[in-house]
């Protein structure tokens, strides 16, 4: 089945180590895109990116890296400069059609929780 | 970017119509709205969207008011899997989706 995978489900990490995310989409889709959710809030926008081995930051950028070597995956860093990051992590593809719509189609999600 | 408004929550029984608003006021000429709902501890996933006219799918309604300042999820009969987060979002641009805090329905069996 086509779809989005994250893994894991849930991630517990020390404070002030790096955590990479995975998240692999087998849609052909060639936008990805990675946000953020606090308890109660909605989702910001950390990074996105529209083709391979290209990626903007969005609005909560800072602390998160990112990597577009391949169309499927789209991968993000949270470093130890990220000041508050437990949060539930969700990434997030849809197509690049021009003049069309683009439904974003969202993954499962990463709980990360820092002790 | 547009502001939008949406009540913190709502209840509905099962079975009965829900109408979710939202009003976006500032809303530019060129921005869809679109709506998605969250169930709990899930991904986001798409709903419907519209730009002028009302729309209908298998999933909901959408009523979009003539001025475009506002519009209305109908669920035309909740049931219990329809209790999430809705989220309404004007935009024009993919990589400008604003969730916002959404309204949390709650359906009642």
């Amino acid at each position: 089945d086509g779809g989005i995978t994250q893994s894991p489900k849930y991630l517990f990490r020390k404070e002030g180590q790096n955590v990479t995310l995975s998240c692999e989409q087998n849609l052909n889709h060639d936008a990805m895109y990675w946000y953020r959710q606090d308890p109660g809030q909605g989702l910001r926008l950390i990074y996105y990116s529209q083709i391979v081995n290209d990626f903007q930051k969005g609005d909560i950028a800072e602390g998160y890296s990112v990597s577009r070597e391949k169309k499927e995956s789209f991968p993000l860093t949270v470093t130890s400069a990220q000041k508050n990051p437990t949060a539930f992590y969700l990434c997030a593809s849809s197509m690049m059609l021009a003049g069309g719509y683009n439904e974003q189609f969202f993954g499962p999600g990463t709980r990360l929780t820092v002790l | 970017d547009a502001k939008t408004t949406q009540p913190n929550s709502m209840e509905s029984n099962e079975e009965e119509p829900v109408h979710l608003p939202c009003n976006h006021s500032t809303i530019s000429g060129t921005d869809y709205i679109h709506w998605y709902r969250q169930l709990p501890s899930q991904g986001p996933e798409y709903v419907i969207h519209g730009l002028t006219s009302n729309v209908n799918n298998r999933m909901a309604s959408l009523a979009i008011a003539e001025d475009r300042k506002s519009s209305t999820l109908i669920l035309h009969r909740a049931t219990l899997r329809d209790a999430a987060v809705y989220y309404c979002i004007p935009s024009n641009n993919n990589n400008d989706m604003r969730f916002g805090a959404g309204t949390r329905l709650t359906v009642k069996p």
